[in-house]
């Protein structure tokens, strides 16, 4: 069974500062998605990590995945409170059919 | 225009009803799925249609049935309604089943 896990569930930080959420799996893949859900919202599309070695940047986020490893980061430089959201990591697998098997997610809090 | 887009928003319902959910999507995609969010968050790949075809049908009871009249549309009926099934439900959609997935707004049932 695959399974995903995120790294802190929760985290309150201070705006200006930087942190790294991660992202585990226990399967070979080659694609890690990032999606972010603001409070009763839909899941935003925010990072599509293709191949080992990927890094993509979005503003103050980027996105990493070792596939060696199984292991994605996301990076997030001199936080804003508008970043305050839950962010899912998830993997999809042949043997899963192609479906996202998300993360746990990380609730992320910024404040002043 | 939304891309994905889910009827109804909100759901309130007794126990032992029948109901469902419509989405459609107008990206032209050719899988679409149905997940399930609960109250901590988790979100779980219930189905999966490619083209009409069912892909994934998990571990989800036989009182959810989904149908895929064509290709836009995949709709989700769930009969004799539990407690237990209140949660937010989400459709998705994706270009071919190893790419981003686009997700609707969430369908929130409420079962009492």
């Amino acid at each position: 069974e695959l399974k995903v896990e995120q790294n802190p569930l929760f985290l309150s930080m201070q705006e200006g500062k930087n942190y790294t959420i991660y992202c585990n799996y226990s399967t070979t893949s080659d694609r890690l998605y990032w999606y972010r859900q603001d409070p009763g919202k839909s899941l935003e599309s925010l990072f599509v990590l293709l191949s080992n070695g990927a890094v993509k940047q979005e503003g103050r986020l980027m996105a990493s995945l070792d596939t060696k490893a199984r292991l994605s980061t996301l990076h997030i430089t001199a936080a804003v409170h508008d970043l305050s959201a839950t962010y899912f990591c998830a993997v999809d697998t042949s043997n899963s059919g192609y479906a996202l098997n998300f993360g746990k997610g990380t609730s992320l809090l910024v404040t002043p | 225009d939304t891309a994905v887009s889910q009827t109804p928003k909100y759901l309130v319902t007794q126990m032992g009803n029948d109901k469902s959910i419509k989405c459609e999507q107008n990206l032209g995609h050719d899988t679409m799925y149905w997940y399930k969010q609960d109250s901590k968050k988790f979100l779980k790949i219930m189905f999966s249609y490619n083209n009409k075809e069912l892909i994934i049908n998990e571990t989800v009871p036989n009182r959810f049935s989904p149908k895929s009249p064509d290709k836009a549309h995949l709709n989700l009926h769930i009969n004799s309604l539990e407690l237990g099934d209140s949660a937010v439900y989400f459709c998705a959609s994706s270009q071919v089943m190893t790419s981003e997935a686009f997700f609707g707004q969430g369908t929130r049932l409420t079962v009492v």
